[in-house]
């Protein structure tokens, strides 16, 4: 299944390096989000985009900094990480942000490992 | 207490067994809900969503109270490919300010 696709599937980076993770969706969809997923815990919201613009902020560190260029992409830039960041981030994708019903279609994941 | 809890297992059940999955959810102002299936090392998926007269899909059956603020799934007739982790979900807000809530999973291993 290709609907949304993430780049890369693992990274392993340092403590000072600058990486960024993509994520694509073939849907056409409007609405794009990423998720956090640690070990043990519940899938955290992280961002939310809706035709492009930003329209949720879950508290998210500042070492996180999202990018929509367009409805189809979307990028996760990652510096200054912490150990504690390691985790698998899920991009998701919905026809449109704020429908009752509406089903996210998630990408397979990037899994991070911080060391 | 969690917005929305599972209990995480996991439950090991053999072929054929008929197992329940149970989630309580704290707010009540939830709108939507949810029963997504996420396999290892793989990206949540919708299984079925739970509307408030109950709902059937095969061998799933979902079901909502409201008033108690708890949502139900039932396997019948388990089948090997059936072991993953389900995923409790609830939509809380509307609009633009609207998210999905999920909670911790509860993990199934069916069992020869």
């Amino acid at each position: 299944e290709t609907g949304v696709t993430q780049t890369p599937r693992h990274l392993v980076m340092g403590m000072t390096n600058k990486k960024s993770l993509k994520c694509e969706q073939h849907l056409g969809h409007n609405a794009m989000y990423w998720y956090k997923q640690s070990a043990k815990k519940p899938l955290e919201l992280m961002f939310v985009y809706n035709f492009k613009e930003q329209t949720e902020n879950n508290s998210v560190p500042s070492r996180f900094s999202p990018e929509c260029p367009n409805s189809s992409h979307l990028f996760l830039h990652l510096h200054t990480l912490q150990p504690e960041d390691s985790a698998l981030y899920l991009c998701a994708s919905s026809q449109n942000f704020g429908g009752l019903g509406e089903t996210q279609y998630f990408g397979p994941g990037t899994r991070l490992l911080v060391l | 207490r969690k917005e929305v809890e599972q209990d995480p297992g996991p439950f090991n059940v053999p072929e054929g067994a008929t197992v329940a999955f149970n989630c309580t959810y704290s707010n009540s102002a939830s709108q939507s809900f949810f029963w997504y299936r996420q396999d290892c090392r793989k990206e949540p998926k919708l299984l079925m969503s739970v509307y408030s007269s109950g709902n059937e899909d095969g061998r799933f059956t979902a079901q909502l109270n409201r008033a108690s603020q708890y949502i139900s799934l039932l396997i019948r007739d388990s089948k090997l490919s059936d072991s993953a982790t389900y995923l409790c979900v609830v939509r809380v807000g509307s609009g633009n300010t609207g998210k999905l809530i999920f909670g911790q999973g509860t993990t199934l291993q069916v069992k020869p």
